[in-house]
């Protein structure tokens, strides 16, 4: 499967845990987008790299949420300290010179 | 920043029949207007997409149209099957920045056979 793919696909966490998602975007895209899908609602934009520089961020992301992408390739969320209200789908998404994106399967989390 | 509503929120049609989906978006600079469909449980697809230079596209029984001075596009399927259920999403790209989607709320979309 050469799509964007996303690992792990569910996380069951406690309040107040730490979590990290891996996203592996299409091997030639250069650019990477998270986003944040809660049911009922469509995905809203977390942040966005181009090669490894973080260019976007959205107001969204509080100061508990940290993006990277060190090599320019894969990306890492973590967000520290998870709240009931993080519980969503995270979405990853990359895309080359078209704009159009391609999304990964998204990890579903649960905070408890 | 940019605001897209998305009408109907569910919408339900005989096999066989049109269903059309509205969207406005709010950013003059937005000129990327892609529609996704997403199963339950999967990913989101797009399905088709227009820019701004462009009033109408077509791709076989799936149709968008824009109208830029309104800022209004909508999405029309025709001859309906089972396998058009599914939540349609529209998205607004405005240029110059990581040209990041912004997403209507989805419509729910039953095909009855």
């Amino acid at each position: 499967d050469t799509g964007v793919s996303q690992d792990p696909r569910h996380k069951i966490t406690k309040r107040g845990q730490n979590v990290t998602f891996r996203c592996d975007p299409i091997s030639e895209h250069n650019r990477l987008y998270w986003y944040r899908q809660t049911l009922g609602q469509g995905p809203e934009f977390l942040t966005y790299f181009q090669n490894e520089a973080q260019l976007e961020k959205s107001r969204l992301l509080s100061d508990r949420f940290s993006a990277e992408r060190p090599k320019g390739s894969f990306s890492t969320l973590e967000i520290q300290r998870t709240e009931q209200g993080d519980s969503a789908m995270y979405l990853c998404a990359s895309r080359y010179n078209h704009p159009e994106q391609f999304f990964g399967p998204g990890t579903r989390l649960t905070v408890l | 920043g940019e605001n897209v509503e998305q009408h109907p929120s569910t919408l339900s049609v005989q096999e066989g029949d049109s269903a059309v989906i509205k969207c406005t978006y709010s950013d003059s600079a937005s000129n990327y207007f892609p529609w996704y469909k997403q199963e339950l449980g999967k990913r989101p697809q797009l399905i088709i997409d227009i820019r701004s230079n462009v009033g109408e596209k077509k791709d076989q029984r799936i149709a968008v149209t824009l109208n830029k001075t309104a800022k209004h596009f909508s999405l029309h399927i025709t001859e309906t099957q089972p396998e058009d259920s599914a939540v349609y999403f529209c998205a607004a790209s405005p240029s110059g920045k990581g040209n990041q989607f912004y997403f209507g709320t989805g419509t729910s979309l039953t095909v009855i056979p």
